[in-house]
């Protein structure tokens, strides 16, 4: 099936640190989104992307939608110690319905005391 | 409600018990959406409603696994014989619209 490979695993980082993430594919995608999940809760919407190029902020998070649209990546500005958890890509392809997400395996953010 | 409140927040099953995992969407919203999350992956698809109307089940993995939606709000996802392979996190998602899913905290099942 598809698969959206998501970079790095995991991260240890100083806080005040940036942050960068990506997500890949063989596939096209029409619609990339990016959320965040803390232990014990479920996955929160962070950006959400409809275009190729497109680039959106949401405070110190930015996230692009890749030009061949088959990438996006995720930059954090400055962290902080609440931004700790793990962070999914996810997205539909031209060949999905308008509803099943694509998920990557998530990368998890540790900030080192 | 506020948000869409899964129950239990936790269940262990015996091997071949069956379970049921509710999920109360947030008041209004007519898509509902259920993921099975693995440790250390992201969610996976299981099914979608449209109100009452199951239009997708495309994602459940057998035969065992059943959900419903009979008045299109609640939703019970149902696990018969529980085995070991079905221990995972059941995350509940509602939307109005679009892909503004609103995620429940999910449901962490052991199989033992």
């Amino acid at each position: 099936g598809q698969q959206l490979n998501q970079s790095p695993q995991s991260m240890f980082i100083q806080e005040g640190e940036d942050v960068s993430m990506n997500c890949t594919s063989s596939s096209i995608f029409n619609t990339w989104l990016w959320y965040k999940q803390d232990p014990g809760e479920g996955p929160v919407l962070l950006i959400a992307l409809y275009k190729a190029g497109e680039l959106t902020s949401n405070g110190r998070l930015t996230a692009q939608f890749g030009i061949t649209r088959k990438d996006s990546f995720l930059n954090i500005s400055a962290s902080i110690p609440s931004d700790v958890g793990i962070y999914f890509c996810a997205g539909l392809t031209d060949m999905d319905s308008n509803y099943q997400l694509i998920w990557g395996a998530g990368t998890k953010l540790i900030i080192k005391p | 409600g506020a948000g869409v409140s899964q129950s239990p927040r936790y269940k262990v099953a015996k091997r071949g018990q069956d379970v049921a995992l509710r999920c109360d969407p947030i008041s209004g919203h007519v898509s509902l959406f259920w993921y099975q999350q693995a440790l250390g992956q992201g969610p996976e698809f299981l099914t979608y409603f449209q109100n009452e109307a199951q239009l997708d089940k495309s994602g459940l993995p057998s035969d065992r696994f059943f959900a419903e939606r009979p008045e299109g709000s609640v939703s019970t996802l149902k696990i018969q014989r529980t085995q070991q392979e079905d221990s995972a996190v059941y995350l509940c998602a509602s939307t109005a619209a679009g892909l503004g899913y609103t995620f429940g905290s999910g449901t962490r099942l052991t199989v033992v």
